[in-house]
């Protein structure tokens, strides 16, 4: 079975400033997505970026970006010039099409971001 | 609709009722996934639907969960026989294809007291 890890259950950055978020996860399969989803206090989860495990390149999303290491089965998010409104709880997430397709998630990491 | 609309927002309810969660997906998804996220924790999938069929029900904790999606497009997730441990956010989301990413609505908060 897959698992997703995210070892920092709170973070706390610097409004203007980079911080980025960990991920790790484990999969025997060689096709599969990796997302980061923000879900704030309404709890309505938002996609924040994906990644195709096949793609060598790292996607980009504005001021969000991931370091996506496969060999080491790492998918980490960094958020650029940090806003207010990124304050929110993030979740990292794998999905493959030979899993039924559902979202494993991690744990979740709360963001804070202060004044 | 132009998101994926869940009713109630929040429902509360006695040890031992039963309930009904709904779910209204975004038009023309096929697929639909219902998560359960307990507090402080991520979302756990419960079930998962092509169609109007249940796909993969591997999530559902035991048999007094049961969910159907008559029509290929609203889904009503059951719950017989609340218990205080039930207590949770109930997640939806649909999607077009398994390449895209979801579309999450935004829960419902039940409280089992």
């Amino acid at each position: 079975a897959q698992t997703v890890t995210q070892s920092q259950p709170e973070m706390s950055v610097q409004e203007a400033e980079t911080v980025t978020l960990s991920c790790t996860y484990d999969t025997s399969e060689s096709d599969y997505y990796l997302f980061w989803y923000k879900q704030p206090p309404s709890r309505q989860m938002i996609l924040v970026i994906r990644q195709e495990a096949y793609k060598q390149q790292n996607a980009t999303e504005n001021r969000f970006s991931v370091n996506f290491q496969k060999a080491a089965k790492s998918f980490s998010l960094k958020i650029s010039d940090s806003q207010l409104g990124d304050a929110a709880m993030y979740f990292c997430a794998y999905r493959s099409p030979f899993s039924g397709n559902m979202l494993t998630f991690g744990g979740g990491t709360r963001l804070m971001v202060k004044p | 609709g132009a998101g994926v609309s869940q009713t109630p927002s929040n429902k509360v309810t006695e040890k031992g009722k039963y309930v009904e969660l709904r779910c209204d997906p975004i038009s023309g998804h096929t697929a639909l996934y219902w998560y359960r996220q307990s507090l402080g924790q991520g979302p756990e999938f419960l079930i998962y639907f092509q169609g109007t069929g249940a796909a993969d029900d591997s999530g559902l904790p035991n048999d007094r969960f049961f969910a159907v999606r008559p029509e290929g497009s609203v889904s009503t997730l059951k719950i017989q026989r609340t218990e205080r441990g039930d207590s949770a956010v109930y997640l939806c989301a649909s999607s077009l294809t398994y390449r895209d990413g979801y579309t999450f609505g935004s829960g419902t908060r039940l409280t089992v007291v």
